[in-house]
């Protein structure tokens, strides 16, 4: 089944540039059939979807991020990645990584990562 | 951006009961951009419904997603034990993807 698992550090300082990696097991994402995706949640907080980023590198960002962030994949190692710079204390969160459909209907997330705590302190 | 809002905040309910989740948009939008997603503590959310109504591979049939335009509703028939959690709503009618407050279901 399609696995997905982050990877990264849990404690960013602020002004830093958070950096995460999501490896996905058991889909290839050179097959051009699902957008891989980045959400957040800060802790007590309703989830954030970040971005997503197609097999071709084509991306969309939330607008309330897109200054900070960039979503990158790495097809020859089967991952992507998250990069958000300038981080401050409101980007402490758990991030999620996430499979998406390509078509509008089928845009929900399935599955999802086990997600990855980043705290942004000094 | 569409703003999701969900009710009650919490669901204090007893195993075997029903229960019923509201998810209302700010803006009227296709029933078949909405999903709902259950998340237990530690774990990651978990897709229960999309197209509003679909069940997921693997979710049992006591949960049913109903709704059109602005007002979606999950219900779940008769509680287990393992159903007590938090249930998020989403849209991804819009170019940008958002979710619901989430409603909490405890144990009364």
């Amino acid at each position: 089944q399609v696995q997905l698992q982050e990877s990264g550090p849990g404690l960013v300082k602020p002004s830093q540039t958070l950096s995460l990696t999501c490896i996905v097991s058991g889909d290839s994402i050179s097959s051009r059939s699902h957008y891989w995706t980045w959400i957040r949640q800060p802790a007590g907080k309703r989830l954030e979807w970040i971005g997503r980023i197609y097999s071709t590198g084509s991306t969309n960002y939330n607008p309330s991020l897109k200054s900070r962030v960039s979503i990158s994949v790495d097809t020859s190692k089967n991952q992507f990645s998250l990069k958000l710079s300038s981080v401050t204390a409101a980007d402490t969160a758990f991030y999620y990584c996430a499979r998406s459909g390509l078509f509008p209907e089928d845009n929900y997330f399935d599955p999802w990562g086990q997600g990855t705590q980043v705290t942004v302190s000094s | 951006e569409i703003v999701l809002t969900q009710s009650p905040g919490t669901l204090s309910l007893s195993p075997g009961e029903r229960a019923t989740l509201s998810c209302r948009a700010s803006q009227s939008f296709s029933s078949i951009y909405l999903a709902w997603y259950q998340q237990k503590p530690g774990q990651a959310p978990r897709l229960l419904i999309y197209g509003a109504s679909s069940r997921a591979t693997g979710i049992p049939d006591r949960f049913s997603g109903s709704g059109s335009g602005t007002d979606f509703t999950l219900t779940i028939s008769r509680l287990e034990p393992e159903d007590f959690a938090v249930y998020y709503c989403q849209q991804y009618g819009d170019s940008v993807l958002t979710f619901g407050g989430g409603t909490k279901v405890e144990i009364k």
